[in-house]
């Protein structure tokens, strides 16, 4: 069965200082791995997506990494910012039909001033 | 938001009674997707949508039904409420299948007594 295990559930952090976030997934055909973003009582935005060549992806202070060999990800906020709080889902997608998504239960972020 | 409405966005109802919630998109994509959000839980697929009029199971299809007569609508109808229905649904959409990027909608609370 497809999984996503995210790590770790909760985190609280000071403003300015920087995080990372873990995911770890048993998903195959692994397609690609998206980050996604999730504000309180919103929908989830995309943040970055990679597929299996690729190892790093940027977007502002948010860097994702992809190890396709041991088969984890992880996000790395930098300087983070009030606005940072959300939850931060990692998701998963194997080839093959629109149903392939398989998603983690998120890491909830607080940042605090 | 991309494009995506969702109603209504809060809803209390009774166990027995059915609802039906709207998801309603403006990009014209191809893929429509409905899923549940529960604490502890990923996002789960209900059911989906490859075009009009075609549909398909998720994982956790038991109890709902779906319909698709025009692209930029997908309705999900719980032909009998339960408690267990109690959730917070996601409208989703993509141009393409589960490996392309899907855009989510605000989401609908939903509460059954």
């Amino acid at each position: 069965k497809n999984q996503v295990e995210q790590s770790p559930q909760s985190l609280i952090i000071l403003e300015g200082k920087n995080c990372t976030l873990q995911c770890n997934y048993t998903v195959s055909p692994f397609s690609n791995l998206r980050w996604y973003k999730q504000d309180t009582g919103r929908g989830p935005v995309s943040l970055t997506i990679m597929t299996f060549s690729e190892n790093t992806k940027s977007n502002g202070r948010y860097t994702a990494t992809l190890d396709a060999d041991t088969k984890q990800s992880s996000l790395h906020i930098t300087a983070s910012q009030l606005s940072d709080s959300a939850s931060y889902i990692c998701v998963v997608s194997a080839r093959g039909s629109a149903r392939q998504l398989t998603f983690g239960s998120g890491t909830q972020l607080t940042v605090l001033p | 938001d991309a494009g995506i409405t969702q109603s209504p966005r809060h809803k209390v109802t009774e166990t027995g009674t059915p609802v039906t919630l709207r998801c309603h998109q403006t990009e014209n994509h191809r893929y429509m997707y409905w899923y549940r959000q529960d604490p502890g839980h990923g996002l789960r697929l209900i059911h989906y949508s490859y075009g009009v009029k075609d549909t398909d199971k998720g994982e956790v299809s038991d109890g709902y039904s779906v319909s698709r007569s025009k692209t930029e609508d997908f309705l999900l109808t719980l032909e009998s409420a339960t408690s267990s229905q109690t959730s917070v649904y996601f409208c989703a959409i993509s141009n393409s299948g589960g490996e392309d990027t899907q855009y989510f909608g605000p989401g609908t609370r939903l509460t059954v007594l």
